[in-house]
């Protein structure tokens, strides 16, 4: 029931970008992305609520595609501040509250 | 968005003793969450706690072993119970906005002799 995240880690150097990808072989309600700095709590990032929905946020942005139940998450022209490890939450579509189901996460580090 | 405490922020205890986790919300929040997470790994949800109710726990998470209260819209907590070196971890609350995003507490590092 856990998603399914790609790659693992990722090195970029300052002004790259990068796509991380999530996936999950059930329906789903809604998709989550957060960032955690080590030592650090998640910090939500965005969550998308419809089928076809992208959203921004800065240079980072996000798309969901509900029927093939999979969601990217774009960072363009990345900055330091970027490293961190990304983790998507799922909901799973039918559940009766809203709880979200975390990936094993994506280790991105950008490099001067 | 919601800002969470919690207390403590770090402890070590002895095998076979319990430890209560103190989380506190700045607002009142319909969901609250308790997370697990080892070390460069990823969360593991062990119950919702609800207000007014028991708590919904996740399979392998038990209310003897982890119960949890949720006396109101802003508070909760988490006990860890007769707790050996393999409970040994970072726990974290979460609260869930009415648009359904989640904001997380610093999180308790638990170790355990």
């Amino acid at each position: 029931q856990q998603p399914v995240q790609s790659p693992q880690a990722v090195i970029l150097r300052e002004g790259e970008d990068a796509v991380i990808n999530c996936s999950s072989s059930k329906a789903l309600y809604s998709v989550h992305w957060y960032r955690q700095k080590h030592g650090e709590a998640p910090v939500f990032l965005m969550i998308l609520l419809k089928g076809g929905e992208q959203k921004g946020h800065d240079k980072i942005s996000a798309s969901f595609n509900e029927k093939k139940q999979q969601s990217s998450l774009y960072l363009t022209a990345s900055q330091l501040s970027y490293s961190g490890t990304y983790f998507c939450g799922t909901e799973i579509a039918g559940t009766s509250y809203d709880k979200v189901i975390f990936g094993p996460g994506t280790s991105l580090s950008v490099i001067p | 968005s919601a800002v969470i405490s919690q207390k403590p922020s770090r402890d070590i205890c002895q095998r076979g003793t319990s430890l209560t986790i103190q989380c506190q919300v700045d607002s009142q929040v319909t969901m609250m969450f308790w997370y697990r997470q080892q070390p460069g790994q990823s969360l593991t949800l062990i119950a919702t706690a609800n207000q007014g109710s028991e708590a919904t726990y996740e399979s392998g998470f038990v209310i003897d072993k982890f119960p949890i209260s949720r006396p109101n819209l802003t508070f909760s907590t988490l006990t860890v119970s007769n707790m050996s070196p393999e409970d040994s971890s970072i726990y974290l609350c979460s609260a869930g906005t009415s648009g359904r995003e989640q904001y997380f507490g610093p999180g308790t590092r638990l170790t355990v002799t």
